[in-house]
């Protein structure tokens, strides 16, 4: 079984709709992320959380929020879609005591907002 | 503020060596990685390297860091068909965020 899950795997949606992503994970890792992958712009940083009391913003947080509901689960929400939310998410969790090698992506969240 | 460049497309024959390379900003960074993604797939870190080493090599891979001029590269020796993919340089910064490249488009001649 994958270590991090995301649902849906692709979403099509229409502007001004609500729409959350979620993610799991079952590495046992007290930190999670959402990303947005955009052609030739490569990946950007929404939210972080080190743990489930701790939410970060990231370089793009605007038009986002997100919830850590449990130390395994992180869930992304759009609150009113536009078109240039368009893109691919990806969750990501990594270890509290080794942040920098242990980097584990989800297979990605395919989104198109019309 | 913060960026990691990287060229966004490389063509290399099969059975040649690859090299792909990367520039960063920070100075501070504590970690540069390179990560792998296939077609359709998520991203896989390929490897890593601590800011205070020079060299990393793992079986077909070969990392190189030159803090001086803030230059990473990714050698894949003996390059094969399964290498074809988009390989992204990133390096960690403040709180353990991480900022990544465009991503560079390995693409393998037959």
């Amino acid at each position: 079984d994958a270590d991090v899950t995301q649902t849906p795997r692709n979403r099509i949606t229409k502007t001004g709709k609500r729409i959350m992503l979620e993610c799991s994970q079952t590495k046992g890792h007290d930190r999670m992320y959402w990303y947005r992958q955009d052609p030739g712009l490569g990946l950007r940083l929404i939210y972080y959380s080190f743990d489930v009391k701790d939410i970060n913003k990231g370089e793009i947080s605007d038009g986002y929020s997100v919830s850590r509901q449990a130390q395994a689960k992180f869930s992304l929400s759009l609150e009113s879609a536009i078109p240039n939310q368009t893109a691919l998410y990806f969750c990501a969790t990594s270890d509290r005591d080794r942040p920098g090698e242990t980097q584990y992506f989800g297979p990605g969240t395919r989104l198109l907002v019309l | 503020g913060e960026d990691v460049e990287q060229s966004l497309f490389l063509s290399v024959r099969e059975g040649d060596s690859s090299v792909i390379n990367c520039t960063y900003t920070d100075s501070s960074s504590t970690y540069l990685y390179w990560y792998k993604q296939e077609p359709g797939a998520g991203l896989q870190l390929l490897t890593y390297i601590f800011s205070n080493m020079d060299m990393k090599q793992d079986q077909r891979l070969t990392v190189l860091l030159n803090k001086k001029d803030k230059h990473l590269s990714l050698r894949i020796a003996d390059t094969q068909t399964g290498d074809s993919a988009i390989y992204f340089c990133a390096e960690a910064w403040g709180d353990d965020k991480i900022i990544f490249g465009k991503g560079t488009r390995l693409h393998i001649l037959p």
